[in-house]
């Protein structure tokens, strides 16, 4: 079936450092992805929307200037964390939209970010 | 707004059966889905459901749609530990919508032997 890939699955960065998550769509094409935040224990909550060709979405609350998303080609966003605090430590997880059969979202495995 | 609700919390003993619930409020979805999560990982797409039928089943895998009540559910037969997880359901708005999923809490699922 369908993969999402995410790369890297941990991280480690110092503070005011900037780092880069891959996603990656390994056997379809995706226009869109999404890019969540999971709090532990909690649900995720959506972050931007990525758009192939164009820019991002952002949801309300979440700086576009901070997370910086590129949907470069079809089967490759990146959220990069600038200038990374201890507070934006957290799971990232990516998803990809499949628009060939059921219109199905497939979830990439998850990033992990911790920022000493 | 769109509202998604979960119990947070099941225990069952293994192999029993497990049953999952999740009221939703927008009428016009599309399709609802199901995803496992296990600790520390991404989420893993179980099954899904297109909103026009009632119900689907996949293996040890039953799912229960009432559009009337909007109320979904998950049944897994002969619950094993390996299944536990926390399970979300999520129902996605028509194409075009600028919203997309909208995810439950999740229910932590937890199998006693």
């Amino acid at each position: 079936g369908a993969v999402v890939s995410q790369h890297p699955s941990r991280v480690i960065c110092k503070s005011g450092t900037s780092v880069k998550i891959e996603c990656r769509s390994l056997d379809f094409q995706a226009t869109t992805m999404f890019w969540y935040r999971q709090f532990p224990k909690q649900s995720l909550m959506l972050m931007a929307t990525s758009n192939e060709g164009s820019k991002a979405t952002y949801e309300q609350g979440v700086e576009k200037d901070k997370f910086l998303i590129n949907h470069a080609s079809l089967t490759l966003s990146t959220l990069t964390v600038t200038s990374a605090h201890p507070e934006d430590s957290s799971f990232y997880i990516c998803s990809a939209r499949d628009l060939t059969g059921a219109d199905t979202i497939y979830f990439g495995e998850g990033s992990w970010l911790t920022v000493v | 707004g769109e509202d998604v609700e979960q119990s947070l919390f099941l225990s069952v003993r293994e192999g029993d059966s497990s049953v999952i619930n999740c009221t939703y409020t927008d009428s016009s979805s599309t399709y609802l889905y199901w995803y496992k999560q296990e600790p520390g990982a991404g989420l893993q797409l179980l099954t899904y459901i297109f909103s026009n039928m009632d119900m689907k089943q996949d293996q040890r895998l039953t799912v229960l749609l009432n559009k009337k009540d909007k109320h979904l559910s998950l049944r897994i037969a002969d619950t094993q530990t390996g299944d536990s997880a926390i399970y979300f359901c999520a129902e996605r708005a028509p194409s075009g919508s600028a919203r997309q999923l909208t995810f439950g809490s999740g229910t932590q699922l937890t199998v006693l032997p």
